[in-house]
């Protein structure tokens, strides 16, 4: 089975803009967790989807919104990028989305704000 | 509330010898345990898993882990180091009751010197 999938690998961004990072889980899993990593905050969770919604939600400020389609693929958006922005942005996919289930990681988007 | 305490983000050890990453995790209900490993440049890769099964756990590479309820520990450990094992591991913890989101260590830098 293919894993985990994050377009784009990369990203520059000026603050003000936004921008969507897209993840496909592997096949047949219809969770999607996703999670900010920076050096100083470390692996911070921003929220998780399932069939189409939102089940969870991590303590990031409204800007940060997602949404996932039929086909379980994911994308997560951020509007008025700010500096702080900076990140490398993980998706995780599980089959459940319970925790009993482990979750699978992709390879990131490195998102830069300048 | 569940939290996650890896104890030394900087760990060196000399190639054969005993590899020891130490995780406490604070939860007021059974959490499921995870040991992830993340190489420059990757997401994360899953190392093993605690989900109340057996208190030992093996996983990939050699590495396992004892949950240790009495202590709130998850240690990792691997008998003989090697320079493979180069990377960053994060500890993290999981609920039944909190779908999708894990809740991670700060993480630990492991150098194994030749």
């Amino acid at each position: 089975k293919a894993g985990v999938t994050q377009t784009p690998r990369y990203l520059i961004k000026t603050r003000g803009q936004q921008v969507t990072l897209s993840c496909s889980p592997i096949s047949g899993h219809r969770s999607v967790s996703w999670y900010q990593q920076t050096p100083g905050q470390g692996l911070q969770f921003l929220f998780e989807y399932f069939s189409e919604t939102q089940r969870n939600k991590g303590n990031f400020p409204g800007r940060f919104s997602g949404r996932q389609f039929s086909n379980s693929r994911s994308e997560m958006n951020v509007s008025t990028l700010e500096l702080g922005d900076s990140a490398l942005y993980l998706c995780a996919s599980s089959s459940s989305g319970t925790n009993y289930n482990e979750q699978f990681f992709g390879p990131g988007t490195r998102l830069t704000v300048l | 509330a569940q939290s996650v305490t890896q104890l030394g983000s900087h760990v060196s050890v000399s190639e054969g010898a005993l590899v020891l990453l130490r995780c406490n995790y604070s939860s007021s209900v059974p959490p499921y345990l995870f040991w992830y490993v993340q190489y420059p440049n990757q997401g994360l890769q899953l190392l093993l898993k605690y989900t109340s099964a057996a208190t030992l756990v093996k996983g990939i590479n050699g590495f396992e882990a004892e949950f240790k309820k009495s202590e709130t520990s998850f240690h990792l450990t691997k008998p003989s180091a090697h320079m493979s094992d180069a990377a960053e591991y994060f500890c993290a913890v999981g609920l039944d009751s909190d779908r999708g989101k894990l809740i991670f260590g700060q993480g630990t830098e492991l150098s194994v010197k030749p």
